[in-house]
């Protein structure tokens, strides 16, 4: 039982380079998120999915795009990439959203510099 | 919005200290309250968490208080070990409205314990 994996672990890009971060969890969640970690600013939501087929906006979509393949994988796409993107990504997963009691496991990260 | 606070850092400590880490919130209705743990070099661990008012959370000799009069969740460990070195993430989860279900985290607060 692997928990949440990402791919890659580290990753460099110029800017304007495009690439896709993949995240895959095998708990059976239905619900799956992208967060970004800056210093000092603890993690941001960029996307999430509430379940298979759905995707929404989080606090900071700009610059990136998502993809839930099926119940299992959830990507992260950048499209041209900006020096500004440059932070560790993290992928999440939960039994389902609409929960207050809303635990979430996550991914070792992703750690992205764009140069 | 949500929104969550945690005491400036970082925070150095000899081992055996008493840890004390701050966190206020600000949300609507009633949310729930965890806190999380990033070792170095890993992804976030949930530490602890509380579901409704005046509930305590507990682990690995942490505990933390939902404290709904004055809108807090400070974590605290009687007696600290180096091992316990990493960076603490509070975090709560909306209870209405555009927030149900979702995570809002604080900035982090680095702990370091010395021999």
């Amino acid at each position: 039982n692997a928990g949440v994996t990402q791919t890659p672990k580290f990753q460099v890009l110029k800017t304007g380079q495009s690439m896709t971060l993949q995240c895959a969890q095998d708990m059976n969640h239905n619900s799956m998120y992208w967060y970004r970690q800056d210093p000092g600013m603890g993690l941001r939501l960029i996307y999430y999915s509430a379940s298979e087929g759905t995707t929404d906006k989080g606090e900071v979509p700009n610059g990136y795009n998502v993809s839930r393949l099926n119940k299992r994988e959830f990507s992260l796409r950048l499209e041209s990439a900006a020096p500004s993107q440059t932070s560790v990504y993290f992928c999440a997963s939960s039994v389902r959203l609409a929960s207050s009691y809303n635990e979430q496991f996550f991914g070792p990260g992703t750690r992205l510099t764009v140069l | 919005g949500d929104s969550v606070t945690q005491m400036e850092g970082p925070v150095t400590l000899s081992e055996e200290a008493f840890l004390t880490i701050n966190c206020t919130y600000t949300a609507t209705g009633y949310p729930s309250l965890f806190w999380y743990v990033q070792y170095p070099g890993e992804g976030l661990q949930l530490l602890l968490k509380a579901t409704k008012a005046d509930d305590k959370g507990s682990n690995k000799g942490f505990e933390a208080t939902y404290r709904k009069e004055t809108t807090s969740f400070h974590l605290e460990k009687g007696s600290v070990q180096v091992s316990d070195s990493a960076v603490y993430f509070c975090a709560l989860s909306g209870a209405g409205g555009t927030s149900y279900g979702k995570l809002t985290f604080g900035q982090g607060t680095i702990l370091t314990v010395h021999p």
